[in-house]
């Protein structure tokens, strides 16, 4: 059983398009998050969740709005992709150790 | 604040001889720190975590980091590298439950 498993695992679109990226994890943490994974492979968190509320949010474009349906999951969506939006995001959860899922690399042409 | 530097952006290793990766770090409170590993094409995996307890903390596939606060460092070794362990390796510090900081990464080959 997967522990964070975020879908899908590739994405292509063009500019202006909105997507979707999800995520769900099955170990019954209490916080989740979104990282993303620049060209140059470095890692910035992006959002921060506890208990379904927003406790980090690192000063992203507000064309990218997470949703938490529940404590279980973490879902991002992105406005009117741009070509800077192309990177690999991660999704993870923590509770005292952090669990990466296996990140989803959007591509926008 | 906390943050990460690590010390070296490529590491190429032969083979049966030990790696080194080097790390240090910054942070206003007792930190937590991991190293994580990235295979190409791949998600992250934790290989160990230092929590304030031994200083010398052992990992998966056989590495080791030693905590050291008087240098604020926290480097990762392993005593024979092995062809498996070419991939991309992150040194992480959290200050809280809530924000890891990455450092920008090192990448290692291993030569045959």
């Amino acid at each position: 059983d997967t522990a964070v498993s975020q879908t899908p695992k590739y994405l292509v679109t063009q500019m202006g398009n909105d997507k979707s990226i999800k995520c769900e994890q099955n170990l019954g943490h209490d916080t989740m998050y979104w990282y993303k994974q620049d060209s140059k492979k470095f890692l910035k968190i992006m959002f921060s969740y506890n208990n379904k509320e927003l406790i980090i949010n690192e000063t992203v474009p507000n064309r990218f709005s997470p949703k938490s349906p529940d404590k279980a999951h973490l879902n991002l969506h992105i406005n009117s992709l741009e070509l800077g939006d192309s990177a690999v995001y991660f999704c993870a959860s923590s509770q005292g150790s952090f669990t990466f899922g296996s990140g989803t690399r959007l591509t926008v042409v | 604040a906390q943050s990460v530097t690590q010390l070296d952006s490529h590491v190429s290793v032969s083979e049966g001889t030990p790696v080194l990766l080097r790390c240090n770090y910054s942070s206003s409170y007792s930190p937590s720190l991991f190293w994580y590993v990235q295979h190409p094409n791949k998600g992250l995996q934790l290989l160990l975590k230092y929590t304030s307890a031994a200083t010398l903390v052992k990992g998966i596939n056989g590495f080791e980091a030693e905590f050291k606060k008087s240098e604020t460092s926290f480097h990762l070794t392993k005593p024979s590298a092995h062809m498996s362990d070419a991939a991309e390796y992150f040194c992480v510090v959290s200050d809280n439950d809530y924000k890891l900081s990455f450092g920008a990464g090192t990448t290692v080959t291993v030569r045959a």
